[in-house]
């Protein structure tokens, strides 16, 4: 089955800088790429997704980047904000199967 | 347009019993997963339901199962429950068709002891 790696788990920046959290999935059939944030006690929250037919995407403050030869996929967010600070999760899917790396705890310092 | 709903809130069960959770589907979605996840942990796809059939699995055993019902509702149900049960379980509609997806509802604490 599917394996997504997600790194790092803990990411600390200055408020305004840019933060990277890396994934890596093992499956070529994987063809949707979902990002989301989940805040303390709440439910999972969408932010971006790609397709693999797309190389990047953005959407304001985030984008996202996808290598299909690689098997790896990138969340960038820019000029960063102390309400950023959450778990922030990718993963892989096939459309009838997801796959969720481990998580990576965000924290903007103000 | 209503959001994805999940009862009970909260759910306290003993070593062996049966549970039974819920979902309401978001308005106009066919498609719900479920999920577990455990605390500091990533969601965990246990199976997909697209008009009422399953359509994708991951790896649990059997005692997990689940409906789906006309209205697109779902229900996921674990027999025998085990101590590594104790965990958050979360649903996702999507609104199939091709489109991916998914809004997760709020959860359900199940707490095995």
């Amino acid at each position: 089955g599917e394996n997504v790696e997600q790194h790092p788990s803990t990411l600390s920046v200055q408020e305004g800088d840019s933060a990277v959290i890396k994934c890596t999935y093992s499956d070529s059939a994987s063809n949707y790429f979902p990002w989301y944030k989940q805040e303390l006690g709440k439910r999972p929250q969408l932010i971006i997704d790609i397709r693999s037919n797309v190389g990047e995407k953005k959407d304001q403050r985030i984008a996202v980047t996808l290598n299909k030869t690689a098997k790896h996929f990138s969340l960038h967010i820019t000029e960063t904000q102390p309400e950023d600070s959450a778990v922030y999760f990718c993963a892989a899917s096939t459309g009838n199967q997801f796959y969720f790396g481990t998580g990576t705890s965000l924290t903007v310092i103000p | 347009e209503t959001g994805v709903t999940q009862s009970p809130t909260h759910l306290i069960k003993t070593r062996g019993q049966q549970v039974t959770l819920r979902c309401s589907s978001q308005s106009g979605h066919n498609t719900v997963s479920w999920y577990q996840q455990a605390l500091g942990q990533g969601p965990q796809f246990i199976f997909q339901y697209y008009r009422e059939e399953e359509n994708g699995r991951g790896n649990f055993p059997p005692r997990f199962s689940g409906l789906q019902f006309p209205n697109y509702s779902s229900e996921l149900n674990v027999n025998a429950l085990e101590l590594d049960d104790s965990a958050l379980y979360l649903c996702a509609s999507s609104p199939g068709g091709g489109s991916y997806e998914q809004y997760f509802g709020p959860g359900t604490r199940l707490t095995v002891t």
